[in-house]
């Protein structure tokens, strides 16, 4: 399986600031990654797929001008969460894709906390 | 459209008691089936997975989980749970095409001394 790495692990910031959060593969080449938010004691959600060289496809109702998700390597996917407020404070993950029937490879995830 | 649903939300055993969680799916392709475990802050990490072949995958940490086709169920099972064993276990089925997951609702599994 993949190593994801996931950085940072954990953020504090003032509302109105950009956070970017960076997902890589150290040892994969990942045309598709994703990238999930995770509400406490929920399940997670999927906010969108992450395209190597392409714009990333967002689910329903995610904004893509509040999470701008960058791919423009085989190994690292971003995700920027402009002008943050405290309803953005949750804890967000990312993961590879090794293709297809295999599973998918997560990141320890980004606590997100706004103030 | 697939879906998974995982009965009970919370499970709680003894340590060294048989766990049992729950997970049934519904879709209309072979399905790729996964489980998932996360420990407090931090990502998911795989147990076991099942996309073709024998119906009965064994995975890390001593679970192992058993696709049962006609009764749309992939249940996720360890003879003797550990204190390390407690964590959110996650139930998914994989979108083959574009690796999508669903994911159910998650167990919170409880060990107690």
């Amino acid at each position: 399986g993949a190593v994801v790495s996931q950085h940072p692990s954990r953020v504090i910031c003032k509302s109105g600031t950009s956070v970017k959060i960076e997902c890589r593969s150290l040892d994969f080449q990942a045309t598709t990654m994703f990238w999930y938010r995770q509400f406490p004691k929920q399940s997670l959600m999927l906010m969108a797929t992450s395209n190597e060289g392409s714009k990333a496809t967002y689910e329903q109702g995610v904004e893509k001008d509040k999470f701008l998700i960058n791919h423009a390597s085989l190994t690292l996917s971003t995700l920027t969460v402009t002008s943050a407020h405290p309803e953005d404070s949750s804890f967000y993950i990312c993961s590879v894709w090794t293709g297809s029937n295999q599973p998918q490879h997560f990141g320890d995830g980004t606590r997100l906390s706004i103030l | 459209a697939q879906s998974v649903t995982q009965l009970g939300s919370h499970v709680s055993v003894s340590e060294g008691a048989l766990v049992l969680l729950r997970c049934n799916y519904s879709s209309s392709v072979p399905p790729y089936l996964f489980w998932y475990v996360q420990y407090p802050n931090q990502g998911l990490q795989l147990l076991l997975k099942y996309t073709t072949g024998a119906t009965l995958v064994k995975g890390i940490n001593g679970f192992e989980a058993e696709f049962k086709k006609s009764e749309t169920s992939f249940h996720l099972t360890k003879p003797s749970a550990h204190m390390s064993d407690a964590a959110e276990y996650f139930c998914a089925v994989s979108e083959s095409n574009t690796g999508k997951l669903i994911f159910g609702q998650g167990t919170t599994l409880q060990v107690k001394p």
